[in-house]
């Protein structure tokens, strides 16, 4: 069975300057997908950016962006001036190829200080 | 465009009393329909998914069940509710012919067992 692991609980960045959450994973398939997956204090959550492990090219969405390390098992995401708006829980999720499930972290809740 | 709708929004039960959340799913068809945990604000545990009408897969043993009486209908009961059961519940959809595609999440319903 995959797993995911945030070992970040909780960061903090100010307004403007870069901040980076961790994610790696666990698998022994070859081809998958990854996921970052924002859940503002609406509650509702959405989808950052994603990323296909047959792609050696990482992700861009805007200010987003991804450092995907397959060899490591490593997907950290990156936010680039950081807004207020950016203050939300961030999900890394992995989904296999085969399937239609995803497994999901278990957050870090990042705060952007004005 | 695609919707997705799940109700109701907050929910207060007393222990030992039924529970049923409502989810559907506009503007597409066939889709795979989830139904997800969240304890505490922490990570999303998998409770069910569907990939067809009266096609129902369990993930964790437990007094819930789901039922999907129509297409894009999803719906999460309990006979008979625990203290255990209060959490944040989603309800998300993803593409039927997309493998480990993106999910799509409703807005969650907060469910509290006194």
């Amino acid at each position: 069975a995959q797993t995911v692991t945030q070992s970040q609980p909780e960061m903090s960045v100010q307004e403007a300057e870069t901040v980076t959450l961790s994610c790696t994973y666990d698998t022994s398939e070859n081809n998958y997908y990854l996921f970052w997956y924002k859940q503002p204090p609406s509650r509702q959550m959405i989808l950052v950016i994603r990323q296909e492990a047959y792609k050696q090219q990482n992700a861009t969405e805007n200010r987003f962006s991804v450092n995907f390390q397959k060899a490591a098992k490593s997907f950290s995401l990156k936010i680039s001036d950081s807004q207020l708006g950016d203050t939300a829980m961030y999900f890394c999720a992995f989904g296999e190829t085969s399937g239609s499930r995803l497994t999901f972290g278990e957050g870090t809740q990042l705060t952007v200080n004005p | 465009s695609q919707t997705i709708h799940q109700w109701p929004a907050t929910l207060v039960q007393p222990v030992g009393s039924p529970l049923s959340l409502e989810c559907t799913v506009e503007g597409t068809s066939n889709p795979n329909l989830y139904w997800y945990r969240q304890a505490a604000g922490r990570g999303l545990q998998l409770l069910f998914y569907s990939v067809g009408i009266g096609q129902i897969s369990s993930e964790v043993p437990q007094n819930l069940s789901a039922s999907r009486p129509q297409d894009r209908q999803f719906i999460l009961s309990s006979k008979k509710l625990l203290l255990s059961d209060s959490g944040f519940y989603l309800c998300a959809w993803s593409h039927r012919d997309r493998h480990a595609g993106e999910l799509f999440f409703g807005e969650g319903s907060r469910l509290t067992v006194l």
